[in-house]
């Protein structure tokens, strides 16, 4: 059982258009992040969340925190081919161990 | 400052051998942690190093992977013997903070069995 269900898992839209990724689970998560991944690179981290129904914007980028902090998503606005790669949702259980549990992934292409 | 430094980058080898990777995390990050990533899915944590003794190891496969921390700097992970369902990318990464905070990934090695 993926204890972080990222939807869509993957996804193909052209320059200039929004798009939005979703991150859902049944457990509650004392702080959620979102990190971008390219081939042959480690993940980097975007944001990280901690407040329920916080949200973050980064540039082009918002990022949304569940009230319930169970939830996440992450919406591009005028999606560049720049955004192309992996977008992975993580998060530290409350009450858990510090270690990162990551979704299996958006996969994004940006077609100019 | 620097990153992660990892390993090698990739390694091919038969199975049932063995291999061993390295990591040396940003200097002064006392979390150290090491992931398994394969194609297709998201990182699986493999352990945590709190200087140099294991928070968390319940992920990892203890028959036959084992790891390191030196000296609360420097660490390794080693396989042996290895199985081709071990391909994957191994990831090291550093916290000053622990508790998810500060995530910096290395850019991993990329072990091939066969």
């Amino acid at each position: 059982t993926q204890l972080l269900e990222q939807s869509p898992q993957f996804l193909s839209i052209q320059e200039g258009e929004n798009l939005t990724v979703y991150c859902n689970s049944s457990s509650v998560f004392s702080s959620l992040q979102w990190y971008r991944q390219e081939p042959g690179e480690g993940p980097v981290l975007l944001v990280t969340v901690v407040t329920g129904g916080e949200v973050k914007k980064l540039k082009r980028l918002t990022f949304q925190f569940g009230d319930a902090r169970k939830d996440s998503s992450l919406h591009i606005t005028a999606a560049q081919p720049g955004d192309t790669g992996l977008y992975l949702c993580a998060g530290s259980l409350a009450g858990g161990a510090d270690g990162l549990t990551f979704g299996k992934g958006t996969h994004l292409i940006i077609q100019p | 400052e620097a990153g992660v430094a990892q390993s090698p980058r990739y390694k091919i080898i038969e199975k049932r051998q063995s291999v061993a990777f390295w990591c040396n995390p940003i200097s002064g990050h006392a979390t150290l942690y090491w992931y398994q990533q394969i194609l297709g899915q998201g990182p699986k944590l493999l352990i945590q190093f709190q200087n140099n003794g294991v928070v968390d190891d319940s992920q990892l496969p203890k028959d036959r992977f084992s790891a390191e921390r030196l000296k609360g700097v420097d660490s390794t992970l080693k396989i042996q013997p290895a199985k081709l369902e071990d391909s994957a990318v191994y990831l090291c990464a550093s916290s000053a903070h622990g508790r998810g905070y500060g995530y910096t990934f290395g850019s991993g090695t990329r072990l091939t069995v066969v």
